[in-house]
């Protein structure tokens, strides 16, 4: 077990409404990332932060910010979400104290309609 | 596009046999490479890793082998058991980012 909490697990929102989900870990891991994983595309990087206030975008990041405002909860914010954003959301944690292994939370299942 | 290939796409075997994924790289940056185990409803979990300098890493039923040369990696899984069926994901790190492939089904038939 990695400390990784992600919120909500489940949601179904209605395209053009904005999402929030939460990621937040217990053991003070540097890095912290969101993916995406869709059948046939594996997982996809959204975006990462390498530390409080720092983030950067990954390969699929358009219609997606984030924010890391405390090195325990890295969030993802859809501002409007579409129906292409339906997606299982994972996030992941790295850092020193893993050994620069790299965790997976559980999932957050996603339905636009 | 992907920077990790992943085949092939499914795999069924017999309960005792070998299964055998393979992997593809292009980006000599990477400088770690992991295996994930995802079951359905589930997060991926690390099952093994290796670092370019090692040929081969072996923990348990399963293997890594790696050609560095090739850019060329593969999972192993000896014996395999009903409880291995899951979906299996090759992986590459270059500077705290993972590139993931596609993804590899694997059905363990009784």
């Amino acid at each position: 077990d990695a400390g990784i909490t992600q919120s909500p697990r489940h949601k179904v929102t209605e395209t053009g409404t904005p999402v929030t989900l939460r990621c937040h870990q217990t053991e003070n891991h540097r890095y912290m990332y969101w993916y995406r994983q869709d059948p046939g595309h594996g997982l996809r990087l959204i975006h990462y932060s390498y530390g409080v206030k720092d983030t950067d975008k990954g390969e699929v990041s358009d219609g997606y910010s984030v924010s890391r405002s405390k090195t325990e909860d890295f969030l993802l914010t859809l501002e409007s979400a579409t129906s292409s954003q339906t997606s299982v959301y994972f996030c992941a944690i790295s850092g020193t104290v893993s050994g620069n292994t790299i965790y997976f939370g559980e999932g957050s299942w996603l339905t636009v309609v | 596009q992907q920077q990790v290939k992943q085949s092939p796409q499914s795999l069924i075997v017999q309960k005792g046999g070998i299964s055998i994924i393979n992997c593809a790289y292009e980006n000599t940056a990477f400088d770690y490479f992991p295996w994930y185990q995802q079951f359905p409803g589930k997060g991926p979990a690390l099952l093994i890793a290796i670092r370019p300098d090692v040929s081969e890493k072996k923990e348990g039923r399963f293997t890594i082998s790696f050609n560095k040369s090739a850019k060329q990696f593969s999972l192993h899984i000896m014996d395999s058991q009903p409880g291995d069926s899951a979906t299996y994901f090759c992986a590459a790190v270059n500077d705290y980012k993972l590139s993931f492939g596609a993804g590899t089904t694997v059905t363990v038939r009784a």
